[in-house]
């Protein structure tokens, strides 16, 4: 059926790196923008990257600019997100989803309505 | 940066009450505001886009409203099954998300 389905999670120390990937299937992948989000445990959501259907543009937010780089390969049917330089602070549940677009007569805008089940990360010495 | 404020954080209540949850944005995003239901170890999943249109498959029960700045999230009879954190997320500019509602049995 249409899912993603991310991978890669684990244990990291400060400092070292981790790739999450995330896999989709039934949809044409490259149709659509996606996003990565993260969720500490016990907060709420917060976004840590996004990345449109063709490679450009790329967003990120200030708290994870510099130290992660998100891409796609759209032949593959699938996302990454390269994390770097980890902190404590970065350990939560990553999940990627799919923003799909609706549009009026000004703009399109997203909303993201099919997720992952999500990958822990958990840094910590 | 859009900042994004619900209120309450969170609520207590019966089945069948009409529960209402706000979200306030710190700048007019016109009425690009979506609406995700979470429940425990769970993705969260799409209720409502564009303020008011709801998605496929998600129970009539649930209503969005506003523009602008200020939005709700009304649920008209709330149900066992209701009860989860919901989260609101503007989709103006970039993208940013409320801080969410835990909506727990009364």
């Amino acid at each position: 059926q249409v899912q993603l389905v991310e991978s890669g999670g684990g244990l990291v120390k400060p400092g070292g790196s981790l790739r999450l990937s995330c896999a989709a299937s039934k949809f044409t992948f490259s149709d659509y923008d996606m996003t990565w989000i993260r969720q500490a445990p016990g907060k709420g959501l917060e976004w840590v990257s996004y990345i449109s259907g063709s490679d450009s543009p790329i967003y990120y937010p200030d708290s994870v600019k510099g130290r992660f780089t998100v891409s796609r390969d759209n032949a593959k049917n699938s996302l990454f997100l390269q994390m770097s330089s980890l902190r404590a602070e970065d350990t939560a549940v990553y999940y990627c989803a799919r923003a799909a677009p609706y549009c009026d007569r000004t703009r399109c805008v997203d909303a993201f309505d099919l997720w992952g089940q999500g990958t822990m990360v958990t840094v910590s010495s | 940066d859009i900042q994004m404020t619900q209120f309450p954080s969170s609520l207590s209540a019966s089945v069948g009450d009409r529960v209402t949850i706000t979200c306030r944005a710190s700048q007019s995003i016109s009425k690009y505001l979506n609406w995700y239901q979470q429940k425990p170890g769970t993705a969260p999943k799409l209720l409502i886009y564009a303020a008011s249109s709801l998605q496929s498959g998600v129970p009539s029960r649930f209503s969005g409203s506003g523009s602008g700045t200020d939005f709700t999230l009304t649920i008209s009879s709330v149900q066992p099954e209701d009860f989860a954190t919901y989260y609101c997320h503007q989709s103006y500019s970039i993208l940013s998300f409320g801080g969410g509602t835990k909506v727990e049995i009364k």
